[in-house]
């Protein structure tokens, strides 16, 4: 199994453009998180799902949206990029609401 | 406020010392308590997952304590190496009023086994 995979590994936006980032999960997880992590901060929650066709927000969805149409797939998207988003984004999944989360490698996104 | 405290912040021990790493978090009412492992530029790697029911997990040099009524975990690492030179993360699962439940990550404790 490749467990969780994200792309890109790296992406440089301008302020005001939108990009889709992918994450892809083969080992059947219902559960799927998007987190983003900032130096000094900790990871927070942005969006999770709960199987396909479930969404709801996390700690700090504001300037994302996601999707979830199959078991597989938990793609975000951001909608007018601001410098404030810039940071590392890990998706993550598990099997059932208290099972072991495990985390792709995460996508480097910087704003200018 | 669902709050996770790791102190300290970095740890730097000689090669060979067993050490261990402490979490702290501000509501007992959790569904579990997880130990990642993250190294620079990295993912996160989960190390030890301990259900609330349980009170500890082991994985070869790695053992894992919860005591929800005092709100602490612990990570015990024996014989330490180089090798196990990374950031070291708790996150819990707390219930919320819906129903659900919410991951609260610490900030992590970097950890450098010195040679």
């Amino acid at each position: 199994n490749a467990g969780v995979t994200q792309t890109p590994k790296f992406r440089i936006l301008k302020i005001g453009q939108s990009m889709t980032l992918q994450c892809t999960q083969d080992m059947n997880h219902n559960y799927m998180y998007w987190y983003r992590q900032d130096p000094g901060m900790g990871l927070k929650l942005i969006y999770y799902s709960v199987g396909a066709g479930i969404t709801d927000k996390g700690e700090v969805p504001n300037g994302y949206n996601v999707s979830r149409s199959t078991t597989e797939d938990f793609p975000l998207r951001l909608e007018l990029a601001a410098p404030s988003q810039t940071s590392v984004y890990f998706c993550a999944s598990s099997k059932n609401r208290v099972g072991a989360q495990y985390f792709g490698p995460g996508t480097r996104l910087t704003v200018l | 406020k669902q709050e996770v405290t790791q102190i300290p912040a970095a740890l730097s021990v000689p090669e060979g010392e067993n050490l261990v790493l402490n979490c702290s978090f501000t509501d007992s009412a959790i569904y579990n308590l997880q130990w990642f492992r993250q190294d620079p530029g990295k993912g996160l790697t989960s190390l030890l997952l301990i259900q609330s029911s349980q009170r500890e997990q082991t994985s070869g040099r790695l053992n894992a304590s919860l005591d929800k009524s005092s709100g602490r975990s612990t990570l015990y690492i024996a014989a330490s190496q180089p090798g196990d030179s990374a950031t070291y993360l708790c996150a819990v699962s707390f219930g919320t009023q819906g129903g659900s439940e919410k991951l609260v990550f610490g900030k992590g404790t970097k950890l450098t086994v010195n040679p």
